[in-house]
């Protein structure tokens, strides 16, 4: 079945940059976007971006336009966010998941953590 | 972008049945989509593409759409779906947006 298996918490300090992993398994790894989605704690969902495995394509948030870069490695299915200048306000579980329009299934998420 | 908006909470007895709204400007021309996380847990998708049900979503799970709004009703409502309900659309260039999230509450 379809999976996506996340790395695991970090702990950043403000100013860092934090490089998240998403692994795919059970499925074509090119044929669903990924999408990027976060949640700090006690608060909804926060759509940031999608990336097209197949292209390379992205289409982020404006509000993390110029602070995510989302990748992928297709050789060992895995796709990457990258966000850079974190403040504390970045503290968040962050999860990605595959599907165009769509989300499902997702990861497991994982906590980034900002503070000095 | 835009917003879509939905009831902060919903209670409701077990047995009975929850209806969650979802309101939004772009629906009429977009397709709605919900999601159901229990604390601690990922999202997972409940309905797709307004009213067609993933595999493995029990019936009881429903989804409708009328005009600028999307509502997710669940019939026979048992404790277990106590969680939090997420709505989801996408605009013209495929850019997501989430609705604030609807508390059920099963009495």
């Amino acid at each position: 079945q379809m999976q996506l298996v996340q790395s695991g918490a970090e702990v950043k300090k403000p100013g860092a940059s934090v490089k998240v992993s998403c692994k795919a398994s059970g499925y074509t790894f090119s044929s669903y976007d990924i999408n990027w989605v976060r949640q700090a704690t006690g608060q909804g969902l926060e759509w940031m971006g999608w990336m097209d495995p197949k292209s390379g394509d992205t289409a982020y948030a404006q509000k993390f336009e110029g602070r995510v870069t989302m990748t992928r490695d297709t050789s060992i299915n895995t796709a990457y966010m990258e966000l850079s200048s974190l403040r504390s306000e970045d503290t968040a579980v962050y999860y990605c998941a595959a599907g165009r329009g769509y989300s499902s299934p997702w990861g497991q998420g994982t906590l980034v953590t900002v503070s000095s | 972008s835009y917003d879509l908006t939905q009831p902060p909470s919903v209670s409701v007895s077990p047995g009975q049945t929850a209806r969650i709204t979802c309101s939004g400007d772009a629906l009429p021309n977009q397709y709605g989509y919900w999601y159901q996380q229990k604390p601690g847990q990922a999202p997972i998708l409940v309905i797709y593409k307004n009213n067609k049900r993933p595999l493995g979503i029990p019936e009881r799970f429903s989804g409708s759409s009328s005009g600028t709004t999307v509502t997710l009703t669940i019939s026979g409502v048992q404790a277990e779906d106590e969680a939090d309900y997420y709505c989801q659309s996408s605009d013209s260039s495929n850019t997501f947006v989430f609705g604030g999230g609807t508390r059920l509450t099963v009495l």
